[in-house]
């Protein structure tokens, strides 16, 4: 089994419906993230949480929120979701060995999600 | 927006000869990370240079770190088909407001 696991892996959805994305890790990890990937711009950093009371904005976190609901499980929501929403969505993990933003990443497989 | 900068963007070799991929930044760093993406999946960390370390090697993989140039690369010796995939950097911004800034990545494609 995967260490980082996202449900769903594909997602087609209408404009305006609420989306949840939601990531679970075996890891053990305390430090959980939310990515999108999109061509011609990387990935870009939505929300990151350092333990279960801590949950903190990224770069592009406006349309988004999230949840840390224990220390194995990260959701992602997307309460009204809009076209430019589509886009490669990926939690990854870190330890809490070392400063923040400086330690190994591991990633889950993605959550494709698609709004028409 | 993204600070990271990769070169080249794409890249097509035959299998057997070494790939070398450019990543450039722009502010002190703690440390910088290379990742592979296999169409389509997840990140993979490949390997971690520290900013006090020049070089470091992995398998197949040398990654060089040039500080007073802000750049990195990595090379792949003997490649294989099985490499093809795209390679981000990542570095790991130093100071108050820390941050992990990423490239666009180098497309790798390996030619049997």
């Amino acid at each position: 089994d995967a260490d980082v696991t996202q449900t769903p892996r594909n997602r087609i959805t209408k404009t305006g419906k609420r989306i949840m994305l939601e990531c679970s890790q075996t890891k053990g990890h305390d430090r959980m993230y939310w990515y999108r990937q999109d061509p011609g711009l990387g990935l870009r950093l939505i929300y990151y949480s350092f333990d279960v009371k801590d949950i903190n904005k990224g770069e592009i976190s406006d349309g988004y929120s999230v949840s840390r609901q224990a220390q194995a499980k990260f959701s992602l929501s997307l309460e009204s979701a809009i076209p430019n929403q589509t886009a490669l969505y990926f939690c990854a993990t870190s330890d809490s060995v070392g400063r923040a933003f400086t330690g190994e990443l591991f990633f889950g497989e993605g959550s494709r999600l698609t709004v028409l | 927006s993204q600070q990271g900068e990769e070169d080249p963007q794409a890249l097509s070799i035959q299998e057997g000869e070494n790939a070398t991929m450019n990543c450039s930044y722009k502010t002190s760093i703690n440390n910088l990370q290379w990742y592979r993406q296999n169409s389509g999946r997840g990140l993979v960390h490949l390997i971690l240079i520290r900013s006090n370390e020049r070089e470091k090697h992995s398998g197949r993989l040398r990654v060089t770190l040039d500080t007073s140039k802000k750049s990195s690369s990595l090379l792949i010796t003997a490649s294989r088909a099985a490499d093809t995939a795209s390679y981000f950097c990542a570095s790991a911004r130093a100071g108050n407001n820390r941050k992990l800034i990423w490239g666009l990545g180098t497309s790798l494609a390996v030619n049997p």
